[in-house]
């Protein structure tokens, strides 16, 4: 299947600082990837969508000027988390999507293996 | 707007138990389902999926049936093993490809 591949898979910043997260589709043209997060023991939650060559879509609550998205080509997604705090310090992850048709179109989400931030 | 709800854990069995995890859903028109897994320190996997009414999505000897009528994705096995314990997310694909999750279920497997 698929591969999204997402780096670096866990990150240890000082509070202030910046740290910029990768996301490939490794053997596919993502067009859309979407970012999320992960609270202990708590689901996901969508923080934005990205879409190639446009301005990311930001869930309501999102600080679009702390989770900057750039989403600059077909295989590659970034965010970076900027002026880190420890309140930032979660699991982060990305998904792409394929549209494929088999009959009728069909879609498909694959993941990233996920950041674990730590903010100290 | 959609959403997914799934039964709270943690789920504690015994190996070779059957195994239910409750999963409903509200959305408009006819979402893809899905079903993914989270094992310990690991990222999310596609465990399995249905795309219509009816499909029934399995892997791993797990199986879960899109029922419309009753708005539900019930995930079932019949016997579980402790290499199943992990959490368990239930999702459904919206109109504009976002995938909406339910809280995760977690589910503990004692030898």
């Amino acid at each position: 299947g698929a591969v999204v591949s997402q780096h670096p898979s866990w990150v240890i910043c000082k509070s202030g600082t910046s740290v910029k997260i990768e996301c490939r589709s490794l053997d596919f043209q993502a067009t859309t990837m979407f970012w999320y997060r992960q609270f202990p023991k708590q689901s996901l939650m969508l923080m934005a969508t990205s879409n190639e060559g446009s301005k990311a879509t930001y869930e309501q609550g999102v600080e679009k000027d702390k989770f900057l998205i750039n989403h600059a080509s077909l295989t590659l997604s970034t965010l970076t988390v900027t002026s880190a705090h420890p309140e930032d310090s979660s699991f982060y992850i990305c998904s792409a999507i394929i549209l494929h048709k088999a009959g009728a179109w069909n879609t498909e989400a694959f993941f990233g293996q996920g950041t674990r931030l730590t903010v100290v | 707007g959609d959403s997914v709800t799934q039964m709270e854990g943690p789920v504690t069995l015994s190996e070779e138990a059957f195994l239910t995890i409750n999963c409903t859903y509200t959305a408009t028109g006819y979402p893809s389902l899905f079903w993914y897994v989270q094992y310990p320190g690991e990222g999310l996997q596609l465990l399995l999926k249905a795309t219509k009414a009816d499909d029934k999505g399995s892997n791993k000897g797990f199986e879960a049936t899109y029922r419309k009528e009753t708005t539900s994705f019930h995930l079932e096995k019949g016997s579980v093993q402790v290499s199943d314990s992990a959490v368990y997310f239930c999702a459904l694909m919206d109109s504009n490809y976002q995938l909406i999750w339910g809280a995760g279920t977690k589910l503990i497997i004692k030898p």
